[in-house]
């Protein structure tokens, strides 16, 4: 099973600012058919998951162009250009490249 | 506008029986392959089960092997998870989610307790 490791897992971010999260794999997410599946996904508080950016950095249909993913391998990065009050919540690093798909254990994200 | 309504999820007891149902709109639901995740505060996201678009192919965390069994009726537009000798550890939220997570339903609820 691989596992994903997110970092920070809490972070206060200032309105306007920008934010980081890290996401690390325990084995290299490239498929055998080039692709890498590592998305990143937003819950809000009590509501369910929605997918941001998926296959490392493309935005999912909706989703503003403030936010960005990188990476490759095993190291991953997402980051939110400019904070809005509408980013608070928790965000998870997502991998289907091998079953089981697994999550990271997400980070906070928080409003200063 | 595509839409994931899960219902099923109870109470039940150690042992005990659940089968949970996912109801599709908006999507050509018998193109995609769907997921089944749970989501508790002390373990997070955790997937369970895929199910192929046709059907033909379904895979399940080791956890669930034997125990649950993922199904899905194209011609209703409705995916299911029926879940038996259901223990405490499966206390959780349940939810379904189209491919690997492109959009998910609210979740219901499914709690084991004696």
């Amino acid at each position: 099973e691989i596992f994903l490791t997110q970092t920070p897992l809490s972070s206060f971010v200032t309105f306007g600012q920008p934010a980081s999260i890290s996401c690390k794999s325990t084995q290299s997410l490239v498929h055998s058919d080039g692709n890498t599946y590592l998305s990143w996904l937003h819950q809000r508080p009590g509501q369910p998951p929605r997918l941001l950016i998926y296959n490392i950095s493309s935005r999912f249909s909706g989703v503003p162009d403030r936010f960005s993913g990188s990476g490759t391998g095993t190291d991953f990065t997402l980051k939110i250009n400019r904070v809005e009050a509408e980013d608070v919540g928790v965000y998870y690093c997502t991998q289907a490249t091998q079953f089981p798909q697994t999550f990271g254990q997400g980070t906070k994200v928080e409003i200063k | 506008e595509v839409r994931l309504v899960e219902s099923g999820g109870d109470l039940v007891q150690p042992g005990g029986s659940l089968r949970l149902s996912c109801g599709a709109s908006g999507l050509a639901f018998s193109t995609y392959a769907m997921t089944w995740v749970r989501q508790t505060p002390e373990k997070g996201l955790e997937w369970i089960s895929v199910i192929s678009a046709t059907g033909d192919n379904t895979y399940y965390r080791d956890s669930v092997k034997g125990r649950f069994t993922v199904s899905r009726d194209n011609s209703k537009n409705t995916l299911y998870l029926q879940m038996n000798s259901l223990t405490v550890e499966d206390t959780a939220l349940y939810y379904c989610a189209m491919g690997g997570g492109d959009f998910w339903g609210q979740g219901t609820l499914v709690t084991v307790s004696s």
